[in-house]
């Protein structure tokens, strides 16, 4: 199975910073990662697939990128709404695996 | 818009069985595949698998493997997840998701049913 790791597992934030997150796979998973937002009680939202394409909808103020193991999730001037948590997950082969998340909180 | 509304909280005694449904909408069922994920409290999402819409084919993760089972009826544009010898290690959210048609992310999930197991 691929492990995914990210980190760091949480960080506290202001509104306006600038937020990234990153997350390593244990193998190449050739660009076959998507990234998730969730809020407390609520299913994951899809943000990026394919490593850094934007689902629709999403604001343009989150960005991904990365290649090989080595993947980053950027939120530039973060918005309230944006407190939440992030996970990666890789669907380069089953079992699909996800990074332990990462709590994004008010400083 | 598409949708997916799945089955309402269950308690269950450990040893039971659990079956969630997951009724979807605005879009081709046949075309997509619906994946399965649990979420313990806490804990990270983890995938069970997934069955494809249009011939009702499984893939399980060896995680689940003996313990679950995904239907579909096509028909009535719903999967099912049905897990047995539940214990409360299983006390989770499990929701379903479709499978995007480009590659194994999940572009829309259902809002979950929470499962706990209890004596």
């Amino acid at each position: 199975d691929i492990q995914m790791t990210q980190s760091p597992p949480s960080l506290a934030a202001s509104v306006g910073d600038r937020v990234t997150i990153t997350c390593r796979a244990s193998q190449d998973i050739r660009s076959s990662l998507a990234w998730y937002q969730q809020k407390p009680g609520k299913a994951p939202k899809l943000l990026v697939f394919h490593t850094s394409r934007l689902d629709s909808g999403v604001p343009s103020r989150f960005s991904g990128s990365g290649s090989g193991t080595d993947y980053t999730l950027t939120v530039t001037s973060l918005q309230p709404e944006d407190f939440a948590t992030y996970y990666c997950q890789q669907y380069s082969s089953t079992p699909l695996t996800f990074g332990q998340g990462t709590k994004v909180q008010v400083k | 818009q598409v949708q997916l509304v799945q089955s309402g909280a269950e308690v269950k005694k450990p040893g039971a069985s659990v079956k969630v449904s997951c009724h979807t909408s605005g879009y081709m069922f046949t075309a997509y595949a619906i994946h399965w994920v649990r979420q313990a409290p806490g804990q990270r999402p983890e995938w069970m698998g997934w069955i494809n819409g249009a011939n009702g084919n499984t893939k399980y993760s060896e995680s689940f493997q003996g313990r679950v089972t995904f239907t579909r009826d096509s028909s009535a544009t719903t999967a099912y997840m049905e897990l047995n010898s539940l214990t409360s290690a299983d006390t989770s959210v499990f929701y379903c998701a479709r499978g995007s048609g480009t590659g194994w992310y999940l572009d829309y999930w259902g809002q979950g049913s929470l499962v706990i197991v209890s004596s």
